[in-house]
């Protein structure tokens, strides 16, 4: 069974732009997570998506958004891109919502804002 | 609040050594607790979860965990360290839904 894919691997953009990921869970997962991971303030949850809503929000300004589609592929998008959104966006899939279901990471997309 | 502490940013230990990993949470209601493993451009492998039950839980690549509720305490060991062990570990508790709460991880060196 195929993992967790995301594309594209490696991004550049620079300030003020906006950018777009996508994330594909493994097949049958209806949950996919996404987290923000960076040096500074390591792993940070930013939302879960289930059944196309968005079931849980972490801590983070309304630039970050996310959806899910009906074959449960999520893409979270980032507006108006600032220098400290450098990071690595890691996306979990999960087979159902509930709490602390095993989630299964992808290997992120590197973003880089100059 | 729900957090995790990994004390220790860096450990060294020799090869066929063995090695613990510190991991402190808190956290209102019974823990769910995980160890991740990040290799340096790939994400994060489960390595062991515990949800209930008997406290020291076993895991993949010989590694083990014990939770000792009256220390908050969620260690990692392993009795003998390989090379190919050289890697991030992230120690997390689930919370409401699949949010997870990470440590700020150990990153472990291995040396011949």
């Amino acid at each position: 069974k195929a993992g967790v894919t995301q594309t594209p691997r490696y991004l550049i953009k620079t300030r003020g732009q906006q950018v777009t990921l996508s994330c594909s869970p493994i097949s049958g997962h209806r949950s996919v997570s996404w987290y923000q991971q960076t040096p500074g303030q390591g792993l940070q949850f930013l939302f879960e998506y289930f059944s196309e809503t968005q079931r849980n929000k972490g801590n983070f300004p309304g630039r970050f958004s996310g959806r899910q589609f009906s074959n449960s592929r999520s893409e979270m998008n980032v507006s108006t891109l600032e220098l400290g959104d450098s990071a690595l966006y890691l996306c979990a899939s999960s087979l159902v919502v509930g709490q602390a279901n095993e989630q299964f990471f992808g290997p992120g997309t590197r973003l880089t804002v100059l | 609040a729900q957090s995790v502490t990994q004390p220790d940013i860096h450990i060294t230990v020799s090869e066929g050594a063995s090695l613990e990993l510190r991991c402190n949470y808190s956290y209102g209601a019974t823990p769910y607790l995980f160890w991740y493993v990040q290799s340096p451009g790939q994400g994060l492998q489960l390595l062991l979860k515990y949800f209930s039950g008997d406290t020291l839980v076993q895991g993949i690549k010989g590694f083990e965990a014990e939770f000792k509720r009256s220390q908050s305490s969620f260690n990692l060991r392993k009795p003998s360290v390989h090379w190919s062990d050289a890697a991030e570990y992230f120690c997390a508790v689930g919370a409401t839904g699949n949010q997870f709460y990470f440590g700020t991880g150990t990153s472990l060196t291995v040396i011949p």
